[in-house]
């Protein structure tokens, strides 16, 4: 079985500055896709950003990219420029590549992120 | 366009009590999805329904657990005789067929089991 781990529970930064969320995940599988999730007070799940594992280009949206290390088995989300907007809790998320297996998510615990204005 | 739709927004029910928990996922999204979002558990998929296929109940932590989609569009999560630890947010998401189209979401049910 698949499992993600997040081991920061709360974040914090400043408008304006950068913040790095970490995750890592444990998988026996060589191609899957991780994902990042927002989830703000309105309990919508936002997809931020989604990562394939079998390129080795790390994915980039806007203001948000990820740093993937495959052998490492890291996948961090790195926001740039930090908007009172981003504030949200964020989920780093697995799933297997493939037939039926792309939206079952296996999700981390979540890292709740500040923004000070 | 619309987005998925869940109903009620929030739910209220004693110990005992039979839920209906509903999701009406995109128009033309063939792929259903029943997630729960718990303090002591996180994240957890529950069910799975795509298209005419059997779905893939391997989520669902009881019996008293169970979900139906009717016309392959609306569907029904039901928790029968609830316990306290049934508390939780339970969040729908549906996507088109293609394999690695993205998951939407709702907005979610909150149950509170007294």
């Amino acid at each position: 079985a698949q499992t993600v781990t997040q081991s920061q529970p709360e974040m914090s930064v400043q408008e304006a500055e950068t913040v790095t969320l970490s995750c890592t995940y444990d998988t026996s599988e060589s191609d899957y896709y991780l994902f990042w999730y927002k989830q703000p007070p309105s309990r919508q799940m936002i997809l931020v950003i989604r990562q394939e594992a079998y390129k080795q280009q790390n994915a980039t949206e806007n203001r948000f990219s990820v740093n993937f290390q495959k052998a490492a088995k890291s996948f961090s989300l790195k926001i740039s420029d930090s908007q009172l907007g981003d504030a949200a809790m964020y989920f780093c998320a697995y799933a297997n590549a493939g037939g039926t297996s792309y939206g079952k998510l296996t999700f981390g615990q979540g890292t709740i992120l500040t923004v000070h204005p | 366009g619309a987005g998925v739709s869940q109903s009620p927004s929030n739910k209220v029910t004693e110990k005992g009590k039979d839920v209906e928990l509903r999701c009406d996922p995109i128009s033309g999204h063939t792929a259903l999805y029943w997630y729960r979002q718990s303090l002591g558990q996180g994240l957890e998929f529950l069910i799975y329904f795509q298209g005419n296929s059997a779905p893939d109940k391997s989520g669902l932590p009881s019996d008293r657990f169970s979900a139906e989609r009717t016309g392959g569009s609306v569907s029904t999560l039901t928790i029968q005789r609830t316990q306290q630890e049934d508390s939780a947010v339970y969040l729908c998401a549906s996507k088109q067929s293609s394999y690695n189209s993205p998951l939407h979401f709702g907005n979610g049910t909150r149950l509170t089991v007294t």
